[in-house]
């Protein structure tokens, strides 16, 4: 049972437009979520997180945008860079101890 | 270094070895995290770590898998016997262990068994 789930496993923008990713979630009970970024034979990298008492939250070109009632989130990233291309991984933590679970993520392709 | 560090980078050995792979996690981090990540797949969590508490293992999924950690320093994870089917990168991970503080990863380690 996949509690997050990123049902888009490629994007392809043009550098300067918008770039959104989608996460959904299972599990009313999260109540806090993180965006990473990961670069080929990399670890993942923390982008930007949100809390769910908020549904905007915002860091330079990152937006991360949570709709409780729909259990979704999106990030946006705006404009777009090629150095943004990456697979992008949506978690969240449960379990009480601060385990995280992913999603498959999205890979993420900026065409200069 | 100001990261996390995992070693080896790279591990290719044949079934039935055993294999253990090693973290530092960011100092000051009373947190450690082992993940997993198949290919094609997000990461799957193993164990955690905090401070004296009792270790996590929900995640481990078998008992030829094992991990240990010193106090609030280096942990290794041991696969026993190892399978085909554990070919994965092995994330680790660290934090300050408290609530909404985010985890830091290591580059992994690739791991192959032939």
């Amino acid at each position: 049972d996949q509690q997050v789930k990123q049902n888009s496993p490629s994007l392809s923008v043009q550098e300067g437009r918008i770039s959104i990713l989608n996460c959904d979630y299972t599990n009313s009970m999260f109540d806090y979520f993180l965006w990473y970024k990961k670069y080929p034979a990399e670890g993942p990298t923390f982008l930007i997180s949100i809390s769910s008492i908020k549904d905007k939250n915002e860091d330079g070109r990152f937006t991360v945008f949570l709709n409780k009632s729909a259990k979704h989130l999106s990030l946006h990233i705006v404009p777009s860079q090629p150095g943004d291309s990456a697979v992008y991984f949506c978690a969240a933590p449960g379990g009480g101890s601060e385990k995280l679970v992913f999603g498959k993520g999205t890979k993420l392709t900026v065409n200069p | 270094g100001a990261g996390v560090s995992q070693s080896p980078s790279n591990k290719v050995t044949e079934k039935g070895k055993d294999v253990e792979l090693r973290c530092d996690p960011i100092s000051g981090h009373t947190a450690l995290y082992w993940y997993r990540q198949r290919l094609g797949q997000g990461l799957e969590f193993l164990i955690y770590f905090q401070g004296n508490s009792a270790p996590d293992k929900s995640g481990l999924p078998s008992d030829r898998f094992s991990a240990e950690r010193t106090g609030e320093s280096v942990s290794t994870l041991t696969i026993q016997r190892t399978q085909q089917e554990d070919s994965a990168v092995y994330l680790c991970a660290s934090s300050f262990g408290r609530r909404l503080q985010p985890q830091h990863f290591g580059d992994g380690t690739r791991l192959s068994i032939l």
